[in-house]
Protein backbone atom coordinates (compact mmCIF):
# COMPACT_ATOMS: atom_id res chain seq x y z
CA UNK A 1 0.00 0.00 0.00
CA UNK A 2 0.74 3.65 0.05
CA UNK A 3 3.57 4.84 2.26
CA UNK A 4 5.64 8.16 3.54
CA UNK A 5 9.27 7.66 4.90
CA UNK A 6 11.23 11.06 6.91
CA UNK A 7 14.02 11.22 8.11
CA UNK A 8 14.03 10.24 12.24
CA UNK A 9 15.04 13.56 14.53
CA UNK A 10 15.25 15.10 16.44
CA UNK A 11 16.84 18.04 14.15
CA UNK A 12 18.93 20.06 16.06
CA UNK A 13 19.52 23.66 14.84
CA UNK A 14 20.46 27.24 16.13
CA UNK A 15 18.27 30.03 15.02
CA UNK A 16 18.28 30.92 11.48
CA UNK A 17 20.18 27.93 10.14
CA UNK A 18 18.73 26.21 7.10
CA UNK A 19 16.19 23.51 7.43
CA UNK A 20 15.71 20.49 5.15
CA UNK A 21 13.65 17.68 6.55
CA UNK A 22 13.52 14.43 4.26
CA UNK A 23 10.01 12.99 3.32
CA UNK A 24 9.93 9.82 0.47
CA UNK A 25 6.80 8.28 -0.59
CA UNK A 26 5.36 5.13 -2.17
CA UNK A 27 2.25 5.46 -3.93
CA UNK A 28 0.25 3.76 -6.82
CA UNK A 29 -1.43 6.34 -8.05
CA UNK A 30 -0.88 10.09 -8.33
CA UNK A 31 -0.79 11.47 -4.58
CA UNK A 32 -1.44 14.57 -3.14
CA UNK A 33 1.25 15.42 -0.41
CA UNK A 34 1.26 17.62 2.89
CA UNK A 35 3.26 18.44 5.63
CA UNK A 36 1.30 19.29 8.61
CA UNK A 37 2.88 20.90 11.77
CA UNK A 38 2.24 19.72 15.54
CA UNK A 39 3.46 22.52 17.93
CA UNK A 40 3.69 21.49 21.49
CA UNK A 41 0.21 20.90 23.30
CA UNK A 42 -1.45 21.10 19.84
CA UNK A 43 -3.66 19.74 17.52
CA UNK A 44 -2.31 19.25 13.92
CA UNK A 45 -2.35 22.20 11.44
CA UNK A 46 -1.62 22.03 7.44
CA UNK A 47 1.45 23.84 6.98
CA UNK A 48 1.57 23.44 2.77
CA UNK A 49 0.23 21.50 0.37
CA UNK A 50 1.10 19.92 -3.54
CA UNK A 51 -1.37 18.43 -5.74
CA UNK A 52 0.77 17.65 -8.62
CA UNK A 53 4.02 17.08 -9.77
CA UNK A 54 6.16 19.76 -9.84
CA UNK A 55 4.13 21.92 -7.44
CA UNK A 56 5.69 23.76 -4.52
CA UNK A 57 3.54 24.23 -1.53
CA UNK A 58 4.80 27.17 0.75
CA UNK A 59 3.91 29.18 3.81
CA UNK A 60 5.23 30.97 6.72
CA UNK A 61 8.60 30.74 4.67
CA UNK A 62 8.44 26.71 4.54
CA UNK A 63 8.79 25.39 1.21
CA UNK A 64 8.22 21.44 -0.06
CA UNK A 65 8.30 20.90 -4.23
CA UNK A 66 6.98 17.40 -5.46
CA UNK A 67 9.19 15.71 -7.09
CA UNK A 68 7.62 12.85 -9.18
CA UNK A 69 11.02 11.53 -10.64
CA UNK A 70 12.64 10.97 -7.08
CA UNK A 71 8.94 10.60 -5.17
CA UNK A 72 10.09 13.19 -2.59
CA UNK A 73 8.65 16.11 -0.84
CA UNK A 74 11.56 17.53 1.30
CA UNK A 75 10.29 20.10 3.43
CA UNK A 76 13.07 23.41 3.58
CA UNK A 77 13.47 26.52 5.15
CA UNK A 78 15.92 29.16 5.06
CA UNK A 79 16.12 30.29 8.64
CA UNK A 80 14.59 28.78 11.29
CA UNK A 81 13.33 30.65 14.33
CA UNK A 82 12.96 29.46 17.97
CA UNK A 83 9.38 29.28 17.00
CA UNK A 84 9.55 26.81 14.75
CA UNK A 85 10.13 23.90 17.02
CA UNK A 86 7.66 21.63 16.52
CA UNK A 87 6.71 17.84 15.36
CA UNK A 88 6.48 17.95 11.38
CA UNK A 89 4.61 15.01 9.48
CA UNK A 90 4.89 14.36 5.86
CA UNK A 91 1.62 13.45 4.54
CA UNK A 92 -0.42 11.41 1.53
CA UNK A 93 -3.59 11.31 0.25
CA UNK A 94 -4.52 7.62 -0.44
CA UNK A 95 -7.01 7.59 -3.34
CA UNK A 96 -8.20 4.26 -2.83
CA UNK A 97 -10.94 3.01 -0.37
CA UNK A 98 -12.97 5.80 -0.96
CA UNK A 99 -12.67 8.15 1.16
CA UNK A 100 -9.11 9.49 0.73
CA UNK A 101 -7.57 9.00 4.12
CA UNK A 102 -4.14 10.38 5.04
CA UNK A 103 -1.28 8.42 5.64
CA UNK A 104 1.52 9.70 7.62
CA UNK A 105 4.94 9.42 8.06
CA UNK A 106 6.57 9.37 11.83
CA UNK A 107 7.28 12.68 12.18
CA UNK A 108 10.43 14.49 12.29
CA UNK A 109 10.46 16.52 15.83
CA UNK A 110 12.71 20.20 15.54
CA UNK A 111 14.42 21.76 17.89
CA UNK A 112 15.55 25.14 17.26
CA UNK A 113 17.77 26.99 20.03
CA UNK A 114 18.47 30.98 20.47
CA UNK B 1 -11.54 29.34 9.29
CA UNK B 2 -12.85 26.11 10.09
CA UNK B 3 -12.78 24.48 13.08
CA UNK B 4 -12.32 21.04 14.65
CA UNK B 5 -13.27 20.96 18.51
CA UNK B 6 -12.51 17.53 20.61
CA UNK B 7 -12.87 17.01 24.63
CA UNK B 8 -12.10 15.95 26.92
CA UNK B 9 -8.21 17.14 25.83
CA UNK B 10 -7.17 14.75 28.73
CA UNK B 11 -8.57 12.21 30.92
CA UNK B 12 -7.53 9.95 34.05
CA UNK B 13 -9.74 7.08 34.33
CA UNK B 14 -9.44 3.28 35.95
CA UNK B 15 -8.78 -0.09 34.08
CA UNK B 16 -12.22 -1.44 33.07
CA UNK B 17 -13.89 1.30 32.73
CA UNK B 18 -15.24 3.34 29.26
CA UNK B 19 -14.66 6.43 28.32
CA UNK B 20 -16.13 8.99 25.78
CA UNK B 21 -14.68 11.36 23.43
CA UNK B 22 -16.56 13.75 21.42
CA UNK B 23 -15.32 15.62 17.74
CA UNK B 24 -17.42 18.79 16.94
CA UNK B 25 -17.22 20.45 13.58
CA UNK B 26 -18.06 24.08 14.90
CA UNK B 27 -18.53 25.67 11.28
CA UNK B 28 -19.00 23.17 9.01
CA UNK B 29 -21.12 19.98 8.53
CA UNK B 30 -18.72 17.19 8.06
CA UNK B 31 -20.26 13.87 6.73
CA UNK B 32 -16.99 11.75 7.50
CA UNK B 33 -14.70 12.04 10.25
CA UNK B 34 -10.94 10.61 11.13
CA UNK B 35 -9.94 9.00 14.00
CA UNK B 36 -6.51 8.74 14.61
CA UNK B 37 -3.99 7.40 16.76
CA UNK B 38 -1.00 8.53 18.41
CA UNK B 39 1.45 6.36 20.16
CA UNK B 40 4.89 8.05 21.46
CA UNK B 41 7.30 9.07 19.14
CA UNK B 42 5.18 7.49 16.62
CA UNK B 43 3.00 8.70 13.18
CA UNK B 44 -0.81 8.94 13.70
CA UNK B 45 -2.40 5.50 12.50
CA UNK B 46 -5.86 5.64 11.20
CA UNK B 47 -8.19 3.79 13.48
CA UNK B 48 -11.31 4.49 11.64
CA UNK B 49 -13.52 6.51 9.47
CA UNK B 50 -16.79 7.71 11.04
CA UNK B 51 -19.84 8.39 8.27
CA UNK B 52 -22.84 10.29 9.46
CA UNK B 53 -25.52 7.74 10.03
CA UNK B 54 -23.84 4.78 8.97
CA UNK B 55 -21.70 2.54 10.39
CA UNK B 56 -17.94 3.25 11.05
CA UNK B 57 -15.46 1.52 9.10
CA UNK B 58 -12.48 0.28 10.90
CA UNK B 59 -9.14 -0.23 9.94
CA UNK B 60 -7.36 -3.68 10.21
CA UNK B 61 -6.27 -4.55 13.70
CA UNK B 62 -8.82 -2.07 15.61
CA UNK B 63 -11.52 -3.87 17.83
CA UNK B 64 -14.95 -2.27 16.59
CA UNK B 65 -16.18 -3.48 20.04
CA UNK B 66 -13.29 -1.84 22.27
CA UNK B 67 -13.59 0.98 20.44
CA UNK B 68 -17.30 2.36 19.67
CA UNK B 69 -17.92 4.83 16.84
CA UNK B 70 -21.12 7.34 16.91
CA UNK B 71 -21.51 9.76 14.23
CA UNK B 72 -24.95 11.15 15.25
CA UNK B 73 -25.26 14.23 13.32
CA UNK B 74 -23.64 15.89 11.22
CA UNK B 75 -21.23 17.56 13.04
CA UNK B 76 -20.57 14.84 15.95
CA UNK B 77 -18.99 12.23 15.99
CA UNK B 78 -17.78 10.16 19.37
CA UNK B 79 -15.38 8.02 20.10
CA UNK B 80 -15.73 5.22 23.09
CA UNK B 81 -13.26 2.95 24.57
CA UNK B 82 -15.08 0.51 26.57
CA UNK B 83 -13.66 -1.60 29.52
CA UNK B 84 -10.37 0.65 28.78
CA UNK B 85 -6.71 -1.09 29.73
CA UNK B 86 -3.43 0.31 30.32
CA UNK B 87 -2.28 -0.27 27.25
CA UNK B 88 -5.15 1.40 25.15
CA UNK B 89 -3.22 4.32 27.20
CA UNK B 90 -2.60 6.90 24.26
CA UNK B 91 -3.23 10.31 22.22
CA UNK B 92 -6.46 10.09 19.89
CA UNK B 93 -6.91 12.57 17.57
CA UNK B 94 -10.12 13.07 15.39
CA UNK B 95 -10.40 15.31 12.16
CA UNK B 96 -12.55 16.11 9.59
CA UNK B 97 -12.74 17.47 6.01
CA UNK B 98 -14.86 20.70 5.12
CA UNK B 99 -16.48 19.62 2.14
CA UNK B 100 -16.91 23.26 0.85
CA UNK B 101 -12.83 23.03 0.43
CA UNK B 102 -14.58 20.95 -3.17
CA UNK B 103 -12.09 17.72 -3.19
CA UNK B 104 -10.31 15.02 -1.61
CA UNK B 105 -7.55 17.68 -2.05
CA UNK B 106 -9.01 20.17 0.48
CA UNK B 107 -6.68 19.61 4.06
CA UNK B 108 -8.28 18.01 6.95
CA UNK B 109 -8.78 19.97 10.10
CA UNK B 110 -7.65 18.43 13.22
CA UNK B 111 -8.79 18.85 16.70
CA UNK B 112 -6.32 18.89 19.49
CA UNK B 113 -6.82 15.56 20.49
CA UNK B 114 -7.18 13.59 23.88
CA UNK B 115 -4.49 12.16 26.18
CA UNK B 116 -6.07 8.80 27.68
CA UNK B 117 -4.38 7.45 30.48
CA UNK B 118 -5.88 4.67 32.17
CA UNK B 119 -4.56 3.38 35.42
Amino acid sequence: GDSVTQMEGPVTLSEEAFLTINCTYTATGYPSLFWYVQYPGEGLQLLLKATKADDKGSNKGFEATYRKETTSFHLEKGSVQVSDSAVYFCALVDQGAGFQKLVFGTGTRLLVSP
Amino acid sequence: GAVVSQHPSWVICKSGTSVKIECRSLDFQATTMFWYRQFPKQSLMLMATSNEGSKATYEQGVEKDKFLINHASLTLSTLTVTSAHPEDSSFYICSARDPAGGSYNSPLHFGNGTRLTVT
